[in-house]
Order: C-alpha cells, then structure tokens, then sequence
C-alpha cells in the first residue's frame, strides 16, 4: 500500500514568490495535516483538515492557506515567501474517523524541502 | 512557545547497551503522547505512543514510562541496535487537531 506521498520533493524559489506544495494521503485516511520543521527544531503544526474542512490551524500568518479536495488530497500554499519559509513540509494523513478526540497516530509522507533565495 | 522539550540534542550509545531517550511538557492538558523516529530523507515513522491514563508502554524492545506529576516521559530502547541510529522526535496532543513536537535527539548506536 501507498504511504503519503509529497510533492514535489526539493523546490526551489526566490523571495516574493507563491508556491504550491501537494499531498495524497494513505488510501482511506480523511484527515491531512501539514507541519512545517526548521532545521534543528521539531515539526510545527500549521493547519489540519478533515472531510474538506478545516480543523484546526497553528499561529502562522495569512500567507499560508490550505485546502482539502473530495478525494481527500491537499494543497499547502504559501504566499509572498520569505527567507524564513526555508523549511522542510511534511504533510501528515490519519485514520480519524471523525471529530470525536482519539487517540489516532499521524503518518508522514517524506516532505517538500523548500529553499528560498 | 516550546510545550514539549528535548533537552539533550544528541545521545551516543554502545550496541547492545540501553538508550533513554527523555522528553518534559508544560501543559497538563497533554493526554496522548507519542514517540517518533526519523532518518534522513524520510519523514518521521511512528514508534510507540502512551495514553495519560497509562504510566508505561512496552513495544518489543521499545518502552515509553509516562510520570504525570513530573510532566516527563521517556523512551528506553533495550538492546540498542546500530540501525536504531536517527533523530528521535516526543509529541502530544493538545487538542484534538494537532500535535507539538519537540526538537528531537539525535540517536547514535556505535556497533
């Protein structure tokens, strides 16, 4: 079985620019996440989705938005880049089940290392 | 705002010897806690998780110890392996949508 699958992998892009990050979760799982993680430091949570529905957001700014799409994938974008956007993205999908708290894991795809110049 | 911390960036083992990974939150709101392993290149795998309603869970020669007063867990691998080598991320869950991490260990097993 496919995991989640990232694309593209390495990326490359200047200052001011727009980018679009893509994501297919497991086969079956409703729910994405994206996180953002900075070298040396652990992932950092920037939205979740569940049946095409936001569900949570972290404290990045306006220029970061996301959508979730009927078979379940999902589009990170980030506006306006900055320097400090220089990361690596890791898109997350889980079998929640709905929007009652479990205790679910979340599966990572292998990320998007963005680069801005 | 740092609720989870991994205060010891990097940890050297022998083969075979215990490794003990260790991990301190600030909120008491955190229930479900989680250990990821992560290798370059890869994104982070799960490893083993703990419940706050539990205070150990053993995985083959993985264990997480959970200590709710002192707002500490821990991971204990026995016996360390070379290819247990990679960093080693702690998260929980705040709330139902998302999870904190900390900054990760990076784990060295030298054979």
């Amino acid at each position: 079985d496919a995991g989640v699958t990232q694309s593209p992998t390495h990326l490359i892009k200047t200052r001011g620019q727009h980018v679009t990050l893509r994501c297919s979760p497991i086969s079956g799982h409703k729910s994405v996440s994206w996180y953002q993680q900075v070298l040396g430091q652990g992932p950092q949570f920037i939205f979740q989705y569940y049946e095409k529905e936001e569900r949570g957001r972290g404290n990045f700014p306006d220029r970061f938005s996301a959508r979730q799409f009927p078979n379940y994938s999902s589009e990170l974008n980030v506006n306006a880049l900055l320097l400090g956007d220089s990361a690596l993205y890791l898109c997350a999908s889980s079998s929640r089940s709905g929007t009652a708290r479990t205790n679910e894991k979340l599966f990572f795809g292998s990320g998007t290392q963005l680069s801005v110049l | 705002d740092q609720q989870v911390k991994q205060n010891s960036p990097s940890l050297s083992v022998q083969e075979g010897r215990i490794s003990i990974l260790n991990c301190d939150y600030t909120n008491s709101m955190f229930d479900y806690f989680l250990w990821y392993k992560k290798y370059p290149a890869e994104g982070p795998t799960f490893l083993i998780s703990i419940s706050s309603i539990k205070d150990k869970n053993e995985d083959g020669r993985f264990t997480v110890f959970l200590n709710k007063s002192a707002k500490h867990l821990s991971l204990h691998i026995v016996p360390s392996q070379p290819g247990d080598s990679a960093v080693y991320f702690c998260a929980a869950r705040p709330t139902n949508n998302d999870m904190r991490f900390g900054a990760g260990t990076r784990l060295t097993v030298k054979p």
